[in-house]
C-alpha cells in the first residue's frame, strides 16, 4: 500500500492564482480530510469528508473548496490563492465506523509546502 | 469548543532519560487521543491511539495514558535516544466524524 499521497510536494504561486492540491488513499477509508500547519497556530482542519460524495466545513474552511467524486480521492481548490494561504497542507484518512461512533488511526500524507506570492 | 494544550513548548533531556509529555484537553467528550510524531519537514506520523474506553495503550518503548475526567494524557518515553528527536503532537477526536484537535506539539530534543 502506498498509504496517502500528495502532490505536488512544493507550489509558489502568485495572488489571484488557483490550483488543486491533490491527495489520494489506497487503504479503502471512508474519512479524509485536509489540514493546514502554520507556525503557532498548529493544524487546523480545513474541510472533511465522511464518504464519497458527502463534505463538510472544518475550522478554516474559506477559500477552499473540496469534492469527493471516490473513496480514493479527495481533492483541495483554492480558487483565488491569498498570501495567507501560505502554509504547509496535509490530507488525512481513516476508517470511521459511524454508527458505532468507532474512529481508527488516523493516517497523514507526506505535505504539500504552498508560498503565495 | 475543545482546546488542546501541551506545555512546555521545547524540551531538551539528555540520552537514556524516561520522560513524560503532556497534553490536557478542556471537553472530556472524546472519542479517542492520539499521539503523533513530526519529523522536520515531515509528515504526521501516528505513534499511539488511546480510545475514550481505554486508560492506556503500550508501543515499545512508549506508553500513553488517558484520563478523561480530568482532561489529560501522558505520552511516557523510556530509555530516550537521539533518534526520538522531533515534534509530538496530542490530538483529540470529539465527533463520531473523525474530526481532531490538535495541540500545537512539544519539540523533543535527546541529547547524545
Amino acid at each position: 500500500n502506498a498509504g496517502v499521497t500528495q502532490t505536488p510536494k512544493f507550489q509558489v504561486l502568485k495572488t489571484g492564482q488557483s490550483m488543486t492540491l491533490q491527495c489520494a488513499q489506497d487503504m479503502n477509508h471512508e474519512y479524509m480530510s485536509w489540514y493546514r500547519q502554520d507556525p503557532g497556530m498548529g493544524l487546523r482542519l480545513i474541510h472533511y469528508s465522511v464518504g464519497a460524495g458527502i463534505t463538510d466545513q472544518g475550522e478554516v474552511p474559506n477559500g477552499y473548496n473540496v469534492s469527493r467524486s471516490t473513496t480514493e480521492d479527495f481533492p483541495l481548490r483554492l480558487l483565488s490563492a491569498a498570501p495567507s494561504q501560505t502554509s504547509v497542507y496535509f490530507c488525512a484518512s481513516s476508517y470511521s465506523q459511524l454508527a458505532g461512533g468507532f474512529t481508527d488511526t488516523q493516517y497523514f500524507g507526506p505535505g504539500t509546502r504552498l508560498t503565495v506570492l | 469548543k475543545q482546546e488542546v494544550t501541551q506545555i512546555p513548548a521545547a524540551l531538551s533531556v539528555p540520552e537514556g532519560e524516561n520522560l513524560v509529555l503532556n497534553c490536557s484537553f478542556t471537553d472530556s467528550a472524546i472519542y479517542n487521543l492520539q499521539w503523533f510524531r513530526q519529523d522536520p519537514g515531515k509528515g504526521l506520523t501516528s505513534l499511539l491511539l488511546i480510545q475514550s474506553s481505554q486508560r492506556e495503550q503500550t508501543s515499545g518503548r512508549l506508553n500513553a495514558s488517558l484520563d478523561k475526567s480530568s482532561g489529560r494524557s501522558t505520552l511516557y518515553i523510556a530509555a530516550s535516544q537521539p533518534g526520538d528527536s522531533a515534534t509530538y503532537l496530542c490530538a483529540v477526536s470529539t465527533g463520531a466524524n473523525s474530526k481532531l484537535t490538535f495541540g500545537k506539539g512539544i519539540t523533543l530534543s535527546v541529547r547524545p
